[in-house]
């Protein structure tokens, strides 16, 4: 039962655009979520985060968006860099007594030049 | 700024083999995760510790066990390693719960 999903495997994005990674939950008790940059053999490393009483929240190029409704997230990332190609995942807590991040399945985003 | 660190990062052993990953969370997080990576795989959740005391179990094999220190350092024990077993684990931390946590570079386990 996958939980928190990303439904595209892999994003291609020209340098300059902004691309836009999208995530869905299911968990209404989900109420904080984080997205991470992931690199081959290495760990994840945290990049944006939103509580569920925020819709937006916005770090230099990196915003995310919150739609509870929808129980939807998405992740912008304006003005897109090369550097910025790697496995894009979304988690999402709890804060019901719990003490987990559910991750979801990742998105590779691949920056062209 | 201290990070989460992790040992040691590479580890080769033999299936019914054990295993010991270590864990060290940034100074004055209170919360410890541990994570497993098979490969094409999203992290999956094994375990965490809050405050010394286990607060959350993930799937987490019987054969594996966990605990967290007196100085908040993380031990995962892992016996009768199987070749499924090869994966990264990764440990995590954070400022209590519902905050950022933040992961080691991972232990890339290979069992033979």
């Amino acid at each position: 039962d996958q939980q928190v999903k990303q439904n595209s495997p892999s994003l291609s994005v020209q340098e300059g655009r902004i691309s836009i990674l999208n995530c869905d939950y299911t968990n209404s008790m989900f109420d904080y979520f984080l997205w991470y940059k992931k690199y081959p053999a290495e760990g994840p490393t945290f990049l944006i985060s939103i509580s569920s009483i925020k819709d937006k929240n916005e770090d230099g190029r990196f915003t995310v968006f919150l739609n509870k409704s929808a129980k939807h997230l998405s992740l912008h990332i304006v003005p897109s860099q090369p550097g910025d190609s790697a496995v894009y995942f979304c988690a999402a807590s709890a804060n019901s007594g719990t003490y987990k991040y559910i991750f979801g399945t990742g998105t590779r985003l691949k920056v062209l030049a | 700024a201290a990070g989460v660190i992790q040992s040691p990062r590479h580890l080769i052993k033999e299936k019914r083999e054990t295993a010991t990953l270590k864990c060290y969370p940034i100074p004055r997080h209170d919360t410890v995760y541990w994570y497993q990576q098979g490969p094409g795989q999203d992290p999956q959740f094994l375990i965490s510790f809050y405050e010394k005391m286990q607060s959350d179990k993930g799937s987490i094999p019987d054969r594996f066990s966990a605990q967290q220190f007196s100085d908040y350092h993380s031990e995962l024990n892992m016996s009768s390693l199987e070749l499924g077993d090869s994966a990264l684990y990764f440990c995590a931390s954070s400022l209590t719960r519902n905050t950022e946590a933040f992961f080691g570079q991972g232990t890339r386990l290979t069992v033979v």
